[in-house]
């Protein structure tokens, strides 16, 4: 079944480690993006890529790095965990159905940096 | 830059009857989209319904209709006969024909039995 998947669900990790959030899909989407949510607060737009080698920084400046190598993937890096970057983070990848986009979303990842 | 604000942080209603969930936004373009996502707790966000700028007709899917006046850049949710499956948190959004999506701070709705 075609869908977004995203792991871990749920990270504990203390600071100044490194860490790598997953996110994959399986509808062969061109554009892909990150957003990170605090909790009961709006989606903030930090990454996004229009297809393999492409990303660009979002709305919202984060310390994370993204890449693009292959189609289906495109995680999302901190290089040095701190406590500020404690949030939830979504991925999404959006397919094209004229003349807008439609996005669909992963389940999300809710990091905790002690 | 678009904005967009959603100015219910919180609304209940009655199982079986109608709310309506409010949004306006900000923008110079011309030509946009507009979108109600709804985010039910831990669970994926899921498009429940989208308004393209150009269509003067309302958008409606089933329960859920929305009431679009391009000229106020209003936008608001009409979820008619609600059901406590409907208890979530939604969120409005706005996008060009890029891709991107701006989205309002949200409003969680509670459905009461």
């Amino acid at each position: 079944e075609a869908d977004i998947y995203q792991t871990p669900r749920y990270l504990v990790i203390g600071t100044g480690k490194k860490i790598t959030l997953e996110c994959s899909q399986t509808m062969g989407h061109d554009k892909m993006y990150w957003y990170q949510q605090d909790p009961g607060m709006e989606l903030h737009l930090i990454h996004y890529s229009y297809g393999v080698n492409s990303t660009e920084k979002g709305d919202l400046s984060s310390e994370s790095t993204v890449s693009r190598i292959r189609t289906e993937h495109f995680p999302l890096t901190l290089e040095s965990a701190r406590p500020s970057h404690t949030s939830q983070y979504l991925c999404a990848s959006s397919e094209r159905r004229p003349p807008w986009d439609e996005q669909f979303f992963g389940p999300g990842t809710r990091l905790t940096v002690l | 830059a678009q904005t967009v604000t959603q100015s219910q942080p919180e609304m209940s209603v009655q199982e079986a009857e109608t709310v309506t969930l409010s949004c306006t936004y900000d923008t110079s373009e011309s030509d946009y989209y507009l979108f109600w996502y709804k985010q039910p707790p831990s669970r994926q966000m899921i498009l429940v319904i989208r308004q393209e700028a150009y269509k003067q007709q309302n958008a409606t899917e089933n329960r859920f209709s929305v009431n679009f006046q391009k000229a106020a850049k209003s936008f608001s949710l009409k979820i008619s006969d609600s059901q406590l499956g409907d208890a979530a948190m939604y969120f409005c959004a706005y996008s060009t024909s890029y891709g991107k999506l701006t989205f309002g701070q949200g409003t969680i709705l509670t459905v009461h039995p």
